[in-house]
């Protein structure tokens, strides 16, 4: 079962533009993560956040989490062709051992 | 990073029969796998959970007969579509955590597509 919902579905964006997205979850959890999947392949592990920390940087991502909301945002700052992709959260629910995944954002960045 | 290995990435297979895919982590023990089913433009559906030594525990709505999963070691995890039908088709992952970990990164292998006629 999906924890929540990633918005947008889709976005279409220049090369050199920020990327946002955004992810909301429903349950209390003890990290929140970001994964890459293009096409056709597996996912790769972007980045983990854990529940007492509100901001991580690794590179070019930056991802925010709010606890209160029930919220993460992923910003992938100057973009490039090559990230074109579909990016997931994914959620460790407390308690819990599996990893539930949104519903995912499709990137198309133009070059 | 760890890896982990998935195999086949293709098959075509006819209607009724068996198809295993396996899923094999390759540089560490994973005590824990997961396996998804995948639709297109869709996110990771989890199918079940795979333990090493012990049966798999299944999600709602996966019928346990259909999808048997088999973690016969630390290392290995295979999943069998049985007495597969076209509506089985689908792009199947498998993931893995590192043993004595509970929560935390996912090392996913490649991925599997299954196509049965």
């Amino acid at each position: 079962s999906q924890q929540g919902e990633e918005d947008p579905q889709a976005l279409s964006i220049q090369e050199g533009e920020n990327a946002t997205m955004n992810c909301s979850y429903k349950t209390s959890i003890n990290n929140l993560q970001w994964y890459r999947q293009n096409s056709g392949r597996g996912l790769v592990h972007l980045i983990l956040i854990r529940s007492n920390e509100r901001e991580k940087h690794s590179g070019r991502l930056r991802v925010t989490l709010d606890t209160s909301k029930k919220s993460s945002s992923l910003l992938i700052t100057a973009s490039r062709a090559a990230d074109t992709a579909s990016y997931f959260c994914a959620t460790d629910a407390t308690g819990g051992f599996k990893t539930i995944f949104g519903a995912g954002t499709r990137l198309f960045v133009k070059a | 990073g760890a890896v982990v290995s998935q195999h086949p990435s293709r098959v075509i297979c006819k209607s009724g029969t068996s198809v295993k895919i396996e899923c094999r982590s390759l540089d560490f023990q994973a005590t824990t796998m997961f396996w998804y089913r995948q639709f297109p433009k869709q996110s990771l559906m989890l199918m079940a959970t795979s333990n090493e030594g012990s049966k798999a525990t299944y999600e709602q709505g996966v019928e346990k007969d259909k999808f048997l999963i088999n973690h016969a070691s630390l290392t290995l995890s295979t999943l069998t579509v049985t007495s597969a039908h076209p509506e089985d088709s689908s792009f199947y992952i498998c993931s893995a955590r590192r043993q004595g970990t509970n929560t935390g990164e996912l090392f996913f292998g490649e991925g599997s597509r299954l196509t049965v006629l």
